[in-house]
């Protein structure tokens, strides 16, 4: 299972862009890199996630670097309503299951 | 937008009790997990269920949890005897498929032992 590291806290100003990075050094040439948010107690909400290349979609960016051992996920121009617990994975092959690490708190101020 | 669904959104039983935590999956997905948070803590994975067995499991789901898709459409978790630190929120999270599909997981229950 790969391990991820994240900082435990980040600061954002609003309409800023959100750099938020993640290192998984011990992820496997098939296992995604999946990035998750959860607000308050809420169920995690799926942002993004990626194998080798970077991604883009409505909410978000992911950069993944070219030796995978890292990531940045780019909230491009944050809100209030982003401040959450931001959680980077790797998920296992086989059945799929997370394995969440303490994640990044997020707040974005105003 | 299909959604995972949880129901009830907060249930209250005494230990050695038996609660049951039901989940709708979203349809046509394949692949359904439980996992819990206990306050403050981080999200742990419980167990993965598919083609009406378990997947995996973790060292949590020991003999007092099963799992069970009745009919079709619910997914349910069982604590047979709930034991006070089994206090936590539960989540359900559903995926349609292996290679690379994302989790959709559900809003919780909150789960209080007393």
């Amino acid at each position: 299972d790969a391990k991820t590291t994240q900082p435990p806290s980040m600061d954002c100003a609003e309409g800023r862009a959100a750099n938020l990075p993640c290192n998984h050094s011990t992820i496997s040439g098939n296992e995604y890199v999946y990035w998750y948010r959860q607000i308050h107690s809420q169920g995690p909400q799926y942002i993004i996630h990626g194998l080798k290349n970077n991604e883009t979609n409505e909410m978000a960016s992911l950069i993944i670097t070219e030796d995978r051992k890292s990531s940045t996920l780019i909230l491009p121009h944050a809100t209030l309503r982003d401040t959450a617990v931001y959680y980077c994975i790797g998920s296992t092959s086989g059945t799929y299951k997370y394995i969440f690490g303490t994640g990044t708190r997020l707040k974005v101020l105003a | 937008e299909p959604e995972v669904t949880q129901t009830p959104s907060h249930q209250v039983t005494q230990m050695g009790q038996e609660v049951i935590l039901r989940c709708v999956p979203i349809s046509n997905h394949l692949y359904f997990y439980w996992y819990r948070q206990i306050l403050g803590q981080k999200v742990e994975f419980l167990v993965s269920f598919y083609n009406n067995e378990i997947s995996e499991k973790s060292e949590i789901f020991d003999d007092q949890f099963s799992v069970e898709r009745p009919d079709g459409s619910n997914f349910t978790l069982k604590i047979r005897s709930t034991k006070l630190e089994d206090s936590a929120m539960y989540f359900c999270a559903s995926m349609p498929g292996l290679a690379g599909g994302e989790q959709y997981f559900g809003p919780g229950t909150r789960l209080t032992v007393t």
